[in-house]
């Protein structure tokens, strides 16, 4: 069964950037497209990026200016930086496998923008 | 950007009852590429249907979708207390984006 797990820091600064990494078990990263997707009260379920392993990438063009995703076939792992964060970008943030719509998810991990 | 508004927000039934949910978006959502999703209290959504009308693996047939062009439908045919949660519209036709859901409490 694949598994994913989100993780970084709970607490980010404002203008700092925030890093999250998902770790994917029980299945390979290679052949599929991984997704990040953040919600917060304000602005409900937003989706923020998804790259396919092997590196061609599609970003939400309201973020796309501050959002980098990777990924590390070695680790089965995916990343997100999200740049010049603002009390805005305070969230759970999910990862999830596909690129349009999504059975596996992670369990999401809150992120909050403050000093 | 296509904009998905839901209706109602809140619906209140009870158990054995038929819920109709509403989906519609700012213009027409290509191939009807829409997807719906079951949310619970600190839960990741939960895929029910894609493609408008195809249930996802493992999901039962009490769910099921419609629609096309703007215009869609999650269909629950009798409420069970597993079901009272907060159901979201996504569509993939052209870049995602998600409605703001609608939650089905109990009367």
């Amino acid at each position: 069964q694949v598994q994913l797990q989100e993780s970084g820091p709970g607490l980010v600064k404002p203008s700092e950037t925030l890093s999250l990494t998902c770790t994917v078990s029980g299945g390979p990263i290679s052949s599929y497209y991984w997704t990040w997707i953040r919600q917060s009260p304000g602005k409900g379920l937003e989706w923020i990026a998804y790259m396919y392993y092997s590196g061609n990438t599609n970003y939400n063009p309201s973020l796309k200016s501050r959002v980098t995703i990777s990924v590390d076939t070695s680790k089965n792992q995916f990343s997100l930086k999200l740049s010049s964060v603002t009390a805005a970008d305070t969230a759970i943030y999910y990862c999830a496998r596909g690129a349009t719509y999504w059975v596996y998810w992670g369990q999401g991990t809150l992120v909050t923008v403050s000093s | 950007e296509i904009v998905l508004t839901q209706s109602p927000g809140t619906l209140s039934l009870s158990p054995g009852e038929r819920a109709t949910l509403s989906c519609r978006a700012s213009q027409s959502v290509s191939s009807s590429y829409l997807a719906w999703y079951q949310q619970k209290p600190g839960q990741a959504p939960r895929l029910l249907i894609y493609g408008a009308s195809s249930r996802a693996t493992g999901i039962p047939d009490r769910f099921s979708g419609s629609g096309s062009g703007t215009d869609f439908t999650l269909t629950i045919s009798r409420l069970e207390p597993e079901d009272f949660a907060v159901y979201y519209c996504q569509q993939y036709g052209t870049s995602i984006t998600f409605g703001p859901g609608t939650k089905v409490d109990i009367k």
